[in-house]
């Protein structure tokens, strides 16, 4: 079944702190891995992605982290602002994309101030 | 220059009528999609085309039909709104069928009274 499975659902950080929002896949078909960044009012927008040929890809303040054996990744938000406060979606579809992207279901993430 | 532009962005009708939401990309993109948010922040793709051809119908009731004039426009019309078809509904466009790499529009909000 084609599925991607977040965590946490919400999540409130500390400005400076590192928040981490975790996701995991079934299907070894998937073969790109998208974050999407979502403000309330608007479109999702892609933040940053990875192929399962690296383990870590960095821009930025943003940094996914990818675990092939585990079928795990990460997104880690160093120095987190005020302004990183957002819905984070991630994503993952298979070679061809015949299905589409499919969806993790969000992390509602607030930085407080 | 707005890439992905909806039209209209709030629509609030009472059961039982149609509607129609409309779609443009500016972007050359080939391939375009619809996409419904469920009031959790869910996305999950109903449909996408590629060079105005059917790609992706996912399991989506009839009434709701696509219709791809130019590869730079997918429109959709619903008919005989029901309550459950509440939503917010985005448009998508990208280069190919499988880069993961979408551009969304800001959204329809659709309330069905």
């Amino acid at each position: 079944q084609q599925q991607v499975k977040q965590s946490p659902q919400s999540l409130i950080v500390q400005k400076g702190g590192i928040p981490i929002i975790n996701c995991a896949y079934e299907n070894t078909a998937f073969d790109y891995f998208p974050w999407y960044q979502q403000f309330p009012g608007k479109g999702p927008a892609l933040l940053i992605a990875i192929r399962p040929d690296v383990s870590e890809k960095k821009e930025g303040r943003f940094t996914i982290s990818f675990n092939k054996s585990a079928k795990q990744f990460s997104l880690h938000i160093m120095d987190s602002q005020p302004g990183d406060s957002a819905t984070y979606f991630c994503a993952a579809i298979a070679g061809g994309g015949a299905d589409g992207l499919t969806f993790g279901k969000g992390t509602h993430l607030i930085i407080q101030p | 220059d707005t890439a992905v532009s909806q039209t209209p962005k709030y629509l609030v009708t009472q059961m039982g009528n149609d509607k129609s939401i409309k779609c443009e990309q500016n972007l050359g993109h080939d391939t375009m999609y619809w996409y419904k948010q469920d009031s959790k922040k869910f996305l999950k793709i109903m449909f996408s085309y590629n060079n105005k051809e059917l790609i992706i119908n996912e399991t989506v009731p009839n009434r709701f039909s696509p219709k791809s004039p130019d590869k730079a426009h997918l429109n959709l019309h619903i008919n005989s709104l029901e309550l459950g078809d509440s939503a917010v509904y985005f448009c998508a466009s990208s280069l190919g069928t499988g880069t993961g790499e979408l551009f969304f529009g800001e959204g329809s909000r659709l309330t069905v009274l």
